[in-house]
């Protein structure tokens, strides 16, 4: 069965240090990319997405995240981050069209 | 706006008394989707309809039943709620683009208590 794992349940960084978070999918066929995030209190959002093209791909309030077939990874990244970051952020690969499957998430605390 | 909206926020309610949340959204999207959110777990998924009157279930729909009777409404059903239905749920939506999802449109949540 399709699976996916973020590593890091929970991270604690100080304000302009820089984030990497992990996720890793199971391979079963073509699979679109996605990372969420939930504010505290709010609903989920997307952050970006990957379908196809360049492995590298960017997307709102200043994160990226690099697909790596090779790894089955698609970590999330961010250079520098700050206290707004505050949040739980969700991978979720989409396997052959069908279907999300949501990471168990990972907890940010960012530090002012 | 385009949005998804759950209604209620927030209920409180008895074992075995029947509930709706209703979800709707006005993107005209064919794809729906149940969501429950619980601590440690994450998001797990109820049921889904990939479009009018076409229903599949997720990961966990024990206890729960869903319709798509119009294509902008979703409503959960819990027939007879139990304690272990206590969970935030969210509705969410999206296109399906040259066979893709273009990705979520997320409710704002529905936090239930089954006391």
């Amino acid at each position: 069965a399709q699976s996916v794992s973020q590593h890091n349940h929970h991270v604690i960084l100080s304000e302009a240090a820089s984030l990497e978070l992990g996720c890793n999918y199971s391979y079963g066929g073509t699979v679109n990319l996605f990372w969420y995030v939930q504010y505290p209190g709010q609903h989920l959002q997307l952050l970006l997405k990957y379908f196809s093209g360049d492995p590298l791909v960017k997307g709102i309030k200043g994160f990226e995240a690099e697909f790596i077939k090779s790894k089955f990874s698609f970590n999330l990244r961010k250079p520098s981050v700050q206290w707004s970051d505050t949040a739980e952020y969700f991978c979720a690969p989409s396997y052959n069209f069908n279907k999300f499957y949501f990471g168990s998430g990972t907890k940010l605390n960012v530090k002012p | 706006e385009a949005q998804v909206t759950q209604n209620p926020r927030y209920l409180i309610t008895v074992t075995g008394k029947k509930l709706t949340v209703t979800c709707s959204q006005n993107m005209n999207h064919e794809y729906m989707s149940w969501y429950r959110q619980d601590p440690g777990l994450g998001l797990r998924q109820i049921y889904y309809s990939m479009n009018v009157e076409v229903t599949d279930k997720g990961d966990v729909p024990e206890g729960y039943k869903v319709s798509r009777k119009e294509k902008r409404n979703f409503p959960l059903i819990l027939e007879s709620p139990s304690p272990n239905q206590t969970s935030l749920y969210f509705c969410a939506s999206s296109f399906i683009t040259g066979g893709r999802f273009v990705g979520y449109t997320f409710g704002s949540g529905t936090r239930l208590t089954v006391v």
